[in-house]
């Protein structure tokens, strides 16, 4: 069966500094990649994706993540966090039945 | 952009009762509806994919006696948490699919289940 694996569950950062969080997942077939974020209290927005193409993908809010297929991962980063960026991040794969399989979580927390 | 609702948000209810949640695509239609259960600090757990017109598909483990699922339109599908008991209390959170486009998934906001 598929799985999400998200290595770090909590992390702290400072303002301006830079971030990675990490996503590996296993399943052998084609596979389209997520990451989502859910701010306090709000719904599940979508940060970005991968279905194909360019490794390198871009989201919102200066956020990227690549796909690199022979580690099977997907990181996030983001060169410079804000204070806003205090949520908790999503890694999700999704295969050929549409089910979305998700890590664990990882929670940010940016000190201003 | 495309919008998911649920209704309730937030719901207490007494052992042994039965309580419907519902969710709604606002603006798009989907023949595909997802119910997730998140627990506290926990990450979203699949519990079963609506389809519909059809009968739902649950995950292994899901109770589907428990968790009834109707998918009776294309903008609404219903998860009704039957004899609810306190360990039922979890976050309930429904995605759509939508039928255009990339087929993606739209989260509503989650409705909180309290069950005394």
């Amino acid at each position: 069966a598929q799985s999400v694996s998200q290595h770090n569950h909590h992390v702290i950062l400072s303002e301006a500094a830079s971030l990675e969080l990490g996503c590996n997942y296993s399943y052998g077939g084609t596979v389209n990649l997520f990451w989502y974020v859910q701010y306090p209290g709000q719904h599940l927005q979508l940060l970005l994706k991968y279905f194909s193409g360019d490794p390198l993908v871009k989201g919102i809010k200066g956020f990227e993540a690549e796909f690199i297929k022979s580690k099977f991962s997907f990181n996030l980063r983001k060169p410079s966090v804000q204070w806003s960026d205090t949520a908790e991040y999503f890694c999700a794969v999704r295969d050929s039945s549409y089910k979305l399989i998700f890590g664990s979580g990882t929670r940010l927390l940016v000190r201003p | 952009g495309a919008v998911v609702s649920q209704h309730p948000s937030w719901v207490i209810c007494k052992s042994g009762t039965s309580v419907k949640i519902e969710c709604r695509s606002l603006d798009f239609q989907a023949t595909t509806m997802f119910w997730y259960r998140q627990f506290p600090k926990q990450s979203l757990m699949l519990m079963a994919t609506s389809n519909e017109g059809s009968k739902a598909t649950y995950e292994q483990g899901v109770e589907k006696d428990k968790f009834l699922i109707n998918h009776a339109s294309l903008t609404l599908s219903t998860l009704t948490v039957t004899s609810a008991h306190p360990e039922d209390s979890s976050f309930y959170i429904c995605s759509a699919r939508d039928m255009g486009g990339a087929y993606e998934q739209y989260f509503g906001p989650g409705t909180r289940l309290t069950v005394t």
